[in-house]
């Protein structure tokens, strides 16, 4: 089974300084990847997805994550955070079929500060 | 329509009572998922629809949870017996393909008091 590790329940980051918010994941086969972005009292939205080609993938809102199969890992990064972005990310798996549902990770909670 | 429709937003019930959560998934997208989020952010899948039928059912209490994907309505999940532990947003997700990803509404909350 496919497993999502955030290694940071909550980052605080001061405005227009760069984050990155990281994610491993486990699986024996290979996955898609992705990140979400939920904002209080909201579903979520889709950041950004990983699926083939290029490994360093560009979402909205100026956000990016580079898929590292060596080290199972797919970062997200942003140079310069806004106090906008604060909100809880959450990365995600699927296998590549889709016949098992998407597993997410617990979460990390970014708090810019002005 | 564009968007995945939850209703209702928020959904109080009295312990024992029945609840029932609906949601309208984006109109040519054949799958349905249902997630429970609970305190601590963890999602956890409860069961999925491929049109009318159930898809996967893993996640699914036996005892107490329903769900129905009919045509021409709203995918529906609904709890028997409402228990303080059920208490959590309930998520509805839709997808033409779920490999590449999901489409999620925003979401009810359950209050069990």
């Amino acid at each position: 089974a496919q497993s999502v590790t955030q290694l940071d329940s909550q980052v605080p980051v001061f405005e227009e300084a760069p984050v990155e918010l990281r994610c491993n994941y486990s699986s024996s086969v290979s996955v898609y990847l992705f990140w979400y972005v939920q904002y209080p009292n909201q579903g979520l939205q889709l950041l950004l997805k990983y699926l083939s080609g290029s490994t360093l993938v560009k979402g909205i809102n100026g956000f990016e994550a580079e898929f590292n199969k060596s080290q199972t890992s797919f970062h997200l990064r942003k140079p310069s955070v806004h106090i906008s972005d604060t909100a809880e990310y959450f990365c995600a798996v699927i296998l590549l079929s889709g016949n098992t549902p998407l597993v997410f990770g617990k979460g990390t909670r970014l708090s810019v500060i002005a | 329509g564009e968007e995945v429709a939850q209703t209702p937003k928020h959904l109080v019930r009295g312990e024992g009572q029945k609840a029932k959560l609906y949601c309208a998934p984006i109109k040519g997208h054949s799958y349905v998922f249902w997630y429970q989020q609970v305190l601590k952010n963890e999602f956890k899948f409860l069961i999925s629809f491929q049109n009318e039928n159930v898809f996967d059912e893993t996640g699914m209490p036996k005892e107490r949870f329903s769900a129905k994907c009919l045509p021409n309505s709203p995918c529906s999940l609904e709890i028997q017996a409402t228990k303080l532990e059920d208490s959590a947003v309930y998520f509805c997700a839709s997808s033409q393909i779920p490999a590449h990803g999901y489409t999620f509404g925003s979401g009810t909350r359950l209050t069990v008091v």
